[in-house]
């Protein structure tokens, strides 16, 4: 069954460095999206991707993230000077359509952030 | 906006019994309604999703859950549950025809021999 990869897993990283969360949506799809879970609370849109340009951002995705599709599998997520507070689980999603009602989101399985 | 409330923070049963994961839902729109369920160190995995079509839908590994319209719920039951059932479950509604899901804040379901 086709998967959204996610790497790394564990990331740890010092305050006001930048970091790269890299993930490899299921290769059909069309949209991506970037979900974040801090610790204890719900898992919040961040972002959504198509055709080489942000769709749709939340309130949370400020000026210091941003996403790109540098190839034809990778998309990443960028933020450029970590806080503290941006410890949390992020999650990169794919699907085939928008808002996908048919099949869904595909979901990764994470990569947890720890800024120190 | 579309929002979820999960009522239980955590759902604790006894191996071979019924499971019941409650949601309610608000919506301005025909809502899309799905369940996510995320095992330790795992991704979100889509137990099962209502789009509008027939109100009870079924899922992955024995789920299904209920569209009830006139109660804005959307619980999750199981007739029998099974150790590896034990997870964390995301009742989740999508904006209308946007691009964002909303999460709620999800349910801990514990399996006791």
């Amino acid at each position: 069954e086709p998967e959204v990869t996610q790497t790394p897993s564990h990331q740890v990283t010092q305050m006001g460095q930048e970091v790269i969360l890299r993930c490899v949506p299921i290769s059909n799809h069309l949209y991506f999206y970037w979900y974040r879970q801090i610790l204890g609370q719900k898992v919040e849109f961040l972002v959504s991707f198509y055709n080489n340009e942000i769709s749709e951002k939340s309130e949370i995705f400020d000026d210091q993230f941003s996403v790109e599709r540098p190839d034809g599998s990778n998309f990443t997520l960028k933020i450029r000077s970590t806080k503290l507070e941006d410890s949390a689980m992020y999650f990169c999603a794919s699907s085939l359509t928008a808002g996908d009602r048919t099949y869904g989101y595909t979901f990764g399985s994470g990569t947890r952030l720890t800024v120190v | 906006a579309q929002s979820v409330t999960q009522l239980d923070s955590h759902v604790s049963v006894s191996e071979g019994t019924p499971v019941l994961l409650r949601c309610n839902y608000s919506s301005s729109y025909s809502p899309s309604l799905f369940w996510y369920v995320q095992h330790p160190n795992k991704g979100l995995q889509l137990l099962l999703k209502y789009t509008s079509a027939a109100t009870l839908v079924k899922g992955i590994n024995g789920f299904e859950a209920e569209f009830k319209k006139s109660e804005t719920s959307f619980h999750l039951t199981k007739p029998s549950a099974h150790m590896s059932d034990a997870a964390e479950y995301f009742c989740v509604v999508s904006d209308h025809d946007g691009y964002a899901l909303n999460f709620g804040k999800g349910t801990s379901l514990l399996v006791t021999p």
